[in-house]
């Protein structure tokens, strides 16, 4: 069966300070992968996606991902966190099929100290 | 707002009582996801519809669970004889054939 393990449950950081949030899947074939985020008190949303070409992928507020194919890993980076990047981030996989969904990740809660 | 809408946001029960959830998807998006989210979890997929059919559920979804989208378009989630162990966080997402999925902002379920 599917799975994703994030490993870093808390993380606290400075602002300014790097970020990088592991994240790791067990799926032998094709995935698709997404990162989520949820700020407090909203829904879920899209950060980031990849789901073939360039392992490097870009997504919102300055925040990529690196697809490692060998490793089967697909981390969360931020070269410079604001308090505004407090939130909590999901790591998902979506193998295709008929359905579509999504297996998620336990998430990572990222506090930011201004 | 044309996103994902949920109803209610809230809902405090006593354990034994029914409730019923409402989603809203995007409006051109035909298929339709049920997932629960506990504390310190990420969301569990529940069920799946396209259009008005029910394609999948997930083991987690006991007999207690039913979950209807009679017309293709919102669909209603329903626990019967609530228990303490359904308090949680009740998603619901949509998407289009090969897109993106999208959340709403949830029902939180506290059963007393």
């Amino acid at each position: 069966a599917q799975s994703v393990s994030q490993h870093n449950h808390h993380v606290i950081l400075s602002e300014a300070a790097s970020l990088e949030l592991g994240c790791n899947y067990s799926y032998g074939g094709t995935v698709n992968l997404f990162w989520y985020v949820q700020y407090p008190g909203q829904h879920l949303q899209l950060l980031l996606k990849y789901f073939s070409g360039d392992p490097l992928v870009k997504g919102i507020k300055g925040f990529e991902a690196e697809f490692i194919k060998s490793k089967f890993s697909f981390n969360l980076r931020k070269p410079s966190v604001q308090w505004s990047d407090t939130a909590e981030y999901f790591c998902a996989v979506n193998a295709g099929g008929a359905t579509n969904k999504l297996i998620f990740g336990t998430g990572t809660l990222l506090a930011v100290q201004p | 707002d044309t996103g994902v809408s949920q109803n209610p946001r809230h809902k405090i029960t006593k354990r034994g009582q029914n409730v019923t959830f409402r989603c809203d998807p995007i409006s051109e998006h035909n298929r339709l996801y049920w997932y629960r989210q506990t504390l310190g979890q990420g969301p569990e997929f529940l069920t799946y519809f396209q259009n008005e059919a029910q394609l999948e559920k997930s083991r987690l979804l006991s007999d207690r669970f039913s979950a209807e989208r009679p017309k293709g378009s919102f669909s209603t989630l329903e626990i019967q004889r609530t228990e303490q162990g359904d308090s949680a966080m009740y998603l619901c997402a949509s998407s289009s054939p090969g897109g993106l999925t999208y959340f709403g902002a949830g029902t939180r379920l506290s059963v007393l």
